[in-house]
């Protein structure tokens, strides 16, 4: 297996345009994480999915972000409009928790710095 | 809610030399308990887990035992290679939040020749 792929691996904005992040997660999995990961705050939750539906957005900060599932291989997390301060690496896992006791497998990360 | 506590870094070992870094850990269940790590531009890769009191986890000469009376899960090795430097996240998950991993800040760790 390919493991989980996002894409872009960089993505460099200007503040107030749109920001696409996607993610491709390994097949089979029906769990799917988005985080992020700055140097103050470190590895944040921002959302899961289970079965392709949102279970806890607890952890998206603000309106501006929104994820979506259309189906089981696919995810994208959005930003609309960007900010500088949403310049950070942004992670995709996924997982079959009850197989594997909770293992994420993680993608390589997009990393957006916003201007 | 739960929570993870690890030691701030950055460590600097010479080669060869023994590694502690700290972890404890805050849940009101039963998580299971991982040491993840992330080498330079990567993701997270899992080293090792364990998913009950006194279960001792183990990958390529790193330990860590789930101590569940000291609430720790310390990772050790005993003697680090230059290709160990990393940062290295202490995390744990819970059936209750859907296994969604909550991590530690992350210790980096610098192996010198």
């Amino acid at each position: 297996d390919a493991g989980v792929i996002q894409s872009p691996r960089h993505e460099v904005t200007e503040m107030g345009q749109e920001v696409t992040l996607r993610c491709k997660p390994i097949s089979g999995h029906d769990y799917l994480f988005w985080y992020r990961q700055t140097m103050m705050r470190g590895l944040e939750l921002l959302i899961y999915f289970n079965n392709n539906v949102p279970i806890d957005d607890s952890g998206m900060p603000e309106d501006r972000f929104s994820a979506k599932m259309p189906n089981a291989s696919f995810s994208t997390l959005k930003i609309q409009p960007s900010e500088p301060r949403d310049s950070a690496v942004y992670f995709c896992a996924s997982s079959f928790p009850e197989g594997l006791a909770g293992e994420l497998f993680f993608g390589e990360g997009s990393r957006l710095t916003v201007l | 809610g739960d929570s993870v506590t690890q030691m701030e870094g950055p460590v600097t070992l010479s080669e060869e030399a023994f590694l502690t870094i700290n972890c404890t850990y805050t849940a009101t269940g039963y998580p299971s308990l991982f040491w993840y790590v992330q080498y330079p531009g990567e993701g997270l890769q899992l080293l090792l887990k364990a998913t009950k009191a006194d279960d001792k986890g183990s990958n390529k000469g790193f330990e860590a035992t789930y101590r569940k009376e000291t609430t720790s899960f310390h990772l050790e090795k005993g003697s680090v290679q230059v290709s160990d430097s990393a940062v290295y996240f202490c995390a744990l998950s819970d059936r209750n939040s859907g296994y969604a991993l909550n991590f530690g800040k992350g210790t980096s760790l610098l192996v010198t020749p």
